[in-house]
C-alpha cells in the first residue's frame, strides 16, 4: 500500500546549526503537508506545496518539492531553541482531496542551547 | 480560529471498559478524523466521517467504532479497552485539504 518514509527519525543538533528532514512517498503526490508538533502539543499545519520542484520559505525554513512528486525535504537554518519539536510530512491518500492523509513517522528534532 | 476541542486531555481506564472520546468543531467543516500517534509510528487513521452519519474505515479501525449523530461532533468508542490502546488520540477536522487537530487525549489503559 501507499507509504510515506521519513529519515532521520531523531536529530540532536547545536543552536545554531542547520537542519535538515527528508520524506520519500511510494507513490506519486498531487501535494505534500508539513506539519509541526511542539512537545507536548498537537501538530499544527506548517505549509502545503503543489507544484513539481516547488520551493517556499518561511524565514528560516525552506521546504522543497521533488520533480517526481515523490519526495520532499524541510531545511531549518541556524535552528534555534524555538525549533524544538517533531516535523511530520504528510500526503493525500489517492487522488483524495478530502483532507485524508498519510504521514510519515516524523522527525523529532532537539536542539541544545 | 479554526477550534477543535477534545473531551479530555488525560483519561485512565481499565482493561474491558468502554470508552468515549469526543470532538466537537466549530467550523462547520465536513470532514472530521479520528488519528492515533504511537512513538516511532507516527500518525494513524483510524477513522473518517465525510458527513453526518456517514463514515468510513481507516488504516487501523480494529476495536474502534465511531459515532457521528451531529456536524459538528465526532467520537471515538472503544467497546471493550485493551492495553494495546494506550496511546495519544487525535481529533482532526480538515479545510481545503488541511488538517486542524484538537490538542489530543492521552489515555491509559490499565
Amino acid at each position: 500500500g501507499q507509504q510515506v518514509m521519513q529519515i532521520p527519525q531523531y536529530q540532536h543538533v547545536q543552536e545554531g546549526e542547520d537542519f535538515t528532514t527528508y520524506c520519500n512517498s511510494s507513490t506519486t503526490l498531487s501535494n505534500i503537508q508539513w506539519y509541526k508538533q511542539r512537545p507536548g502539543g498537537h501538530p499544527v499545519f506548517l505549509i502545503q506545496l503543489v507544484k513539481s520542484g516547488e520551493v517556499k520559505k518561511q524565514k528560516r525554513l525552506t521546504f522543497q518539492f521533488g520533480e517526481a512528486k515523490k519526495n520532499s525535504s524541510l531545511h531549518i537554518t541556524a535552528t534555534q531553541t524555538t525549533d524544538v519539536g517533531t516535523y511530520f510530512c504528510a500526503g493525500p491518500r489517492g487522488s483524495s482531496n478530502t483532507g485524508k492523509l498519510i504521514f510519515g513517522q516524523g522527525t523529532t528534532l532537539q536542539v541544545k542551547p | 480560529d479554526v477550534k477543535v476541542t477534545q473531551s479530555s486531555r488525560y483519561l485512565v481506564k481499565r482493561t474491558g471498559e468502554k470508552v468515549f472520546l469526543e470532538c466537537v468543531q466549530d467550523m462547520d467543516h465536513e470532514n472530521m478524523f479520528w488519528y492515533r500517534q504511537d512513538p516511532g509510528l507516527g500518525l494513524r487513521l483510524i477513522y473518517f466521517s465525510y458527513d453526518v452519519k456517514m463514515k468510513e474505515k481507516g488504516d487501523i479501525p480494529e476495536g474502534y467504532s465511531v459515532s457521528r449523530e451531529k456536524k459538528e461532533r465526532f467520537s471515538l468508542i472503544l467497546e471493550s479497552a485493551s492495553t494495546n490502546q494506550t496511546s495519544m488520540y487525535l481529533c482532526a477536522s480538515t479545510k481545503g485539504g488541511k488538517l486542524f487537530f484538537g490538542s489530543g487525549t492521552q489515555l491509559s489503559v490499565l
